[in-house]
C-alpha cells in the first residue's frame, strides 16, 4: 500500500500561470478530498468526490479553481491564473467507504506563486 | 455549521511528562470527533475517533481522548510523552449522516523538551 500519492511535491509558478496538482488515492478508496493549508488560514476544505462524483465544492474559490476526478485512480486540482495568495500546501486525502470518516492524507504539494 | 476550537496554539512539555491537548466543538447533530497528527513537512495521520459508546477512546502510541457532551469537548491525552511526539495535532469534526466534509481546528503545536 503506497498511500495517497501527490505530485509534484513542489511547484513554482509565475503570477498568472496555470497550475495542475495531481492526486492518486489509495486503491479501493472511493472518496477523495482536497484541502489547502496555510499558516494564516490553517486547514481549509476545498472539495470532495465520492465514487468520482463531486459532492461538495463549497470551499472552492469559484473563479479560478476547478477539480476533477475522471477515474477511480486519480483526481486533479487546477488553478488558473495563479496569484500570490494561492501559495499554500495543497493536501489530498482519500477515504474508504461512506461513513468511515477517516482520511488518509498524501504528503501534499507546496505551491509557490512568485 | 460545525466548528472546532483548539484553545492552545503551542504546548511545551518535557519528555516523560503527561500532556493534554484541548478541543471544543460546536455542532447540532450526531458527529464524529477525531484527532490527527502532522509531523513537519508531511501530511496528516489519523490518531483516533469517537462517535458513540465508551467516551474514552484509545489511539495509537499511547494516546487517548475523552468525549464530554456536557462540555462539548474531546481532549487528547498522553501519560508519558516521547520526543517523537513533537508535531502539530488537529482536532476534527464531521457529521455522521450526510455530508462527509471534515472540519479541522487550527491545530496545537506540541514541543517536547529533552
Amino acid at each position: 500500500n503506497a498511500g495517497v500519492i501527490q505530485t509534484p511535491r513542489h511547484k513554482v509558478t509565475g503570477k498568472g500561470q496555470e497550475a495542475t496538482l495531481w492526486c492518486e488515492p489509495i486503491s479501493g478508496h472511493s472518496a477523495v478530498f482536497w484541502y489547502r493549508q496555510t499558516i494564516v488560514q490553517g486547514l481549509e476544505f476545498l472539495t470532495y468526490f465520492r465514487n468520482q462524483a463531486p459532492i461538495d465544492d463549497s470551499g472552492m474559490p469559484k473563479e479560478r479553481f476547478s477539480a476533477q476526478m475522471p477515474n477511480q485512480s486519480h483526481s486533479t486540482l487546477k488553478i488558473q491564473s495563479t496569484q500570490p495568495q494561492d501559495s499554500a500546501v495543497y493536501l489530498c486525502a482519500s477515504s474508504l467507504n461512506w461513513g468511515q470518516n477517516t482520511l488518509y492524507f498524501g504528503a501534499g504539494t507546496r505551491l509557490s506563486v512568485l | 455549521t460545525q466548528t472546532v476550537s483548539q484553545s492552545d496554539a503551542h504546548v511545551t512539555v518535557f519528555e516523560g511528562d503527561s500532556v493534554e491537548l484541548r478541543c471544543n466543538y460546536s455542532y447540532g447533530g450526531s458527529i464524529y470527533l477525531s484527532w490527527y497528527i502532522q509531523h513537519h513537512g508531511r501530511g496528516l495521520q489519523f490518531l483516533l475517533k469517537y462517535y458513540s459508546g465508551n467516551p474514552v477512546v484509545q489511539g495509537v502510541n499511547g494516546f487517548k481522548a475523552e468525549f464530554s457532551k456536557s462540555d462539548s469537548s474531546f481532549h487528547l491525552r498522553k501519560a508519558s510523552v516521547h520526543w517523537s511526539d513533537s508535531a502539530v495535532y488537529f482536532c476534527a469534526v464531521s457529521a455522521i449522516w450526510g455530508n462527509e466534509k471534515i472540519t479541522f481546528g487550527a491545530g496545537t503545536k506540541l514541543t517536547i523538551k529533552p
